[in-house]
C-alpha cells in the first residue's frame, strides 16, 4: 500500500525556536496533504489542507503565521512551528492523498511527530 | 458542522471475546464512513469503509454497517485477538466537509490473552 513518512519522529526544542516537520509520500504523488494535531487521549484535529503548488487552507482557529505549511512538490509537505511555546507541544500527524483535486480518494497517514517544547 | 461520537474507552477484553465499539455521526447530505486503526507507534490505517446507506464494510474479521436511520456505524468483531489491541477511530468524509475527514475521539482497545 501507499506509504507516508514523517521526519523527525520526535523533537524537543526550546521555547521561542522554530521546528520543521517533513511529510513525504514515498511511492505515490500526493496532490493533497493534510496536517492534524492530536492531543493526549483526544481525537485528531485537522489543522490545514495543502494542495501542491498552492497556499494551504487553514481550519478556523489555527494561526497561519504560527503554523507555516509548504507543499512545494508532489511528494513533500512541511509544517514549521514558528516561535514554539510549551502549549504547542503535541503529536502532529500528516496524511497524503493522490488523485485529482476535489475527488475524495483515500488518505494515507504518516506515523506522526511528537513535539515537546521546553 | 459534521461530528462523530464514539463510545468512551478504554475497552478491555479477553481473547476471543465479542467486540462492539459504538459510533454515531451528525452530517448533512450523504457522508462516507470509515474506521481507522492505529497500532502502537504506527500511523493510522484504514480498516474499513462504507459509502452509502446499508453498505457493510468488512476487513480482518471486523464489520460495520452504515445505518442512516440511526446515523450509526458501529464496529464489531466476533472474536478478538491480542494483536487487535490498538486505538480505533470512527470518521466521516463528505457532508459539509467534502474531501476532509472528521474523526471521533478514538477508543483504546486492549485484548488480554
Amino acid at each position: 500500500g501507499a506509504v507516508v513518512s514523517q521526519h523527525p519522529s520526535r523533537v524537543i526544542c526550546k521555547s521561542g525556536t522554530s521546528v520543521k516537520i517533513e511529510c513525504r509520500s514515498l511511492d505515490f504523488q500526493a496532490t493533497t496533504m493534510f496536517w492534524y494535531r492530536q492531543f493526549p487521549k483526544q481525537s485528531l484535529m485537522l489543522m490545514a489542507t495543502s494542495n501542491e503548488g498552492s497556499k494551504a487552507t487553514y481550519e478556523q482557529g489555527v494561526e497561519k503565521d504560527k503554523f507555516l505549511i509548504n507543499h512545494a512538490s508532489l511528494t513533500l509537505s512541511t509544517l514549521t512551528v514558528t516561535s514554539a511555546h510549551p502549549e504547542d507541544s503535541s503529536f502532529y500527524i500528516c496524511s497524503a492523498r493522490g488523485g485529482e483535486r476535489g475527488i475524495s480518494y483515500e488518505q494515507y497517514f504518516g506515523p506522526g511527530t511528537r513535539l515537546t517544547v521546553t | 458542522g459534521d461530528s462523530v461520537t464514539q463510545m468512551e474507552g478504554p475497552v478491555t477484553l479477553s481473547e476471543e471475546a465479542f467486540l462492539t465499539i459504538n459510533c454515531t455521526y451528525t452530517a448533512t447530505g450523504y457522508p462516507s464512513l470509515f474506521w481507522y486503526v492505529q497500532y502502537p507507534g504506527e500511523g493510522l490505517q484504514l480498516l474499513l469503509k462504507a459509502t452509502k446507506a446499508d453498505d457493510k464494510g468488512s476487513n480482518k474479521g471486523f464489520e460495520a454497517t452504515y445505518r442512516k436511520e440511526t446515523t450509526s456505524f458501529h464496529l464489531e468483531k466476533g472474536s478478538v485477538q491480542v494483536s487487535d489491541s490498538a486505538v480505533y477511530f470512527c470518521a466521516l468524509s463528505g457532508g459539509t466537509s467534502y474531501g476532509k475527514l472528521t474523526f471521533g475521539q478514538g477508543t483504546i482497545l486492549t485484548v488480554h490473552p
